[in-house]
């Protein structure tokens, strides 16, 4: 069986702080894919970022980046210098060919960014 | 515009009552799903379909049904055994069911029973 854990369930930060979320996976595959979306209030999931097990490379895109760990089996996600249009429910997901190719889904992070 | 049609938006049922959820995609994908969102929690997978006229349970497919005779169309069913049905229902598409390919989701459809 496979999980995702977002231990933080809300994160509120003033606008321009910098903010990770967390996201911890369990998983018997060796071949994987990771996932976040966004849920603006609008509700529709809005993919992110996709990493697959073998790339360790962090990514940077803009004010986001994240932070692939196979050691500590992280996939933690950096927005810097947040802004109000980052406050959202975030999710990260999990993938694996030998678990159906179904993606499994951590309960998510509310963050509320403020002016 | 390509994308995944959800309607309606909301959604009332009264108890004892079916009702179905539309789901509609015009980017050609062959994947689609249906997930269940309640408040403060992840989506959890009810039905998914890979293929025209083929389809699957997912973790938690009680109480629901589906059909896919069309590539385009994935309606969903809640039926009356669905013992607590008042959520928000997200479909989603893939390009094919691999475990690389990336979910575009619609807007979603807020039922609530009354």
């Amino acid at each position: 069986a496979q999980k995702v854990t977002q231990a933080q369930t809300e994160i509120s930060v003033v606008e321009k702080e910098d903010v990770t979320l967390d996201c911890v996976y369990e998983t018997r595959d060796t071949t994987y894919y990771l996932f976040w979306y966004k849920q603006p209030p609008s509700g529709e999931l809005v993919f992110l970022i996709r990493r697959n097990s073998f790339d360790e490379q962090n990514e940077i895109s803009g004010r986001y980046s994240w932070n692939f760990q196979k050691s500590t089996s992280s996939f933690n996600f950096t927005i810097t210098a947040s802004q109000v249009v980052d406050s959202a429910v975030y999710f990260c997901a999990l993938s694996a060919n030998n678990a159906g190719n179904m993606l499994t889904f951590g309960g998510g992070t509310r963050l509320m960014v403020k002016p | 515009d390509g994308g995944i049609t959800q309607s309606p938006k909301y959604l009332f049922r009264k108890e004892g009552q079916n009702v179905t959820l539309s789901c509609e995609q015009n980017l050609n994908h062959d994947a689609m799903y249906w997930y269940r969102q309640d408040p403060g929690q992840g989506l959890r997978l009810i039905y998914y379909s890979q293929i025209v006229n083929d389809f699957q349970k997912g973790d938690i497919a009680e109480g629901y049904s589906v059909s896919r005779e069309k590539k385009e169309s994935f309606p969903l069913t809640v039926t009356s055994a669905q013992k607590n049905p008042t959520a928000f229902y997200l479909c989603a598409s893939s390009i094919s069911g691999g475990a690389y390919t990336e979910a575009f989701f619609g807007q979603g459809t807020r039922l609530t029973v009354v």
